[in-house]
């Protein structure tokens, strides 16, 4: 497709388990960014990655939560023994190259933790 | 005191008004980003900029750097401009990001 693209839209897990999200940024894009926006706190950055690597994983709020890219194209944001204060809206946006141009941004994913 | 500082918090304007929202910001930059978001949608980017003015239809972003300041203008409003209004500073290769402005024109 065009635009970044994360799977699932919609997630609803209960409280321990484990969590995957997707990320499909646009073709060719080498930067690849990870951002949570919780109901009432706005939105904060997570990780960013750098083709394959991450140079900065400043934002990732513990030891639960864990992101790979592979092939410079897909990534995946592991949310370990969930908690319901993970529950937020996951975004993802990538561009085309790091630290230039605008951020492309997925639609999310509506993570609940009941 | 938060790094991005935005205003208003909320504004509401009749269809046809000029609207301006505000950003300061407390870092070093290397641009500023103005993102739109709709009411579940997902969140469009406007403007990049790193210094001057920029426009793009009845959208119009400035910065000031030495004063660490920008604004959003919107002209000739209308309700299909009913969103948040959200300002990130670019430090490096992460965003850091405003409380937003939740914007309601009324027609």
């Amino acid at each position: 497709g065009a635009g970044v693209s994360q799977s699932p839209s919609n997630k609803v897990t209960e409280k321990g388990k484990d969590v995957e999200l997707r990320c499909d940024p646009i073709s060719g894009h080498t930067a690849l960014y990870w951002y949570r926006q919780s109901l009432g706190q706005g939105l904060e950055f997570l990780i960013y990655f750098q083709g394959n690597s991450a140079p900065d994983k400043s934002g990732l709020p513990s030891d639960r939560f864990s992101a790979e890219r592979t092939g410079g194209s897909v990534s995946t944001l592991t949310i370990q023994r969930t908690q319901q204060e993970d529950s937020a809206v996951y975004l993802c946006a990538s561009s085309l190259v790091s630290g230039g141009g605008p951020q492309h941004f997925g639609d999310g994913t509506r993570l609940s933790i009941l | 005191k938060n790094e991005v500082e935005q205003s208003p918090q909320n504004l509401t304007a009749q269809e046809g008004e000029f609207i301006t929202i505000n950003c300061s910001y407390s870092v070093g930059i290397s641009a500023l980003h103005w993102l739109q978001q709709h009411p579940g949608g997902g969140i469009v980017s406007l403007f990049m900029l790193s210094s001057g003015k920029k426009k793009h239809g009845r959208l119009i972003a400035t910065i000031n750097i030495q004063e660490k300041h920008s604004s959003l203008h919107i002209t000739a409003s209308h309700p299909r401009d009913s969103a948040v209004y959200i300002c990130a500073v670019q430090g490096g290769n992460k965003l850091v990001f405003g409380a937003g402005t939740i914007l309601r024109v009324k027609s």
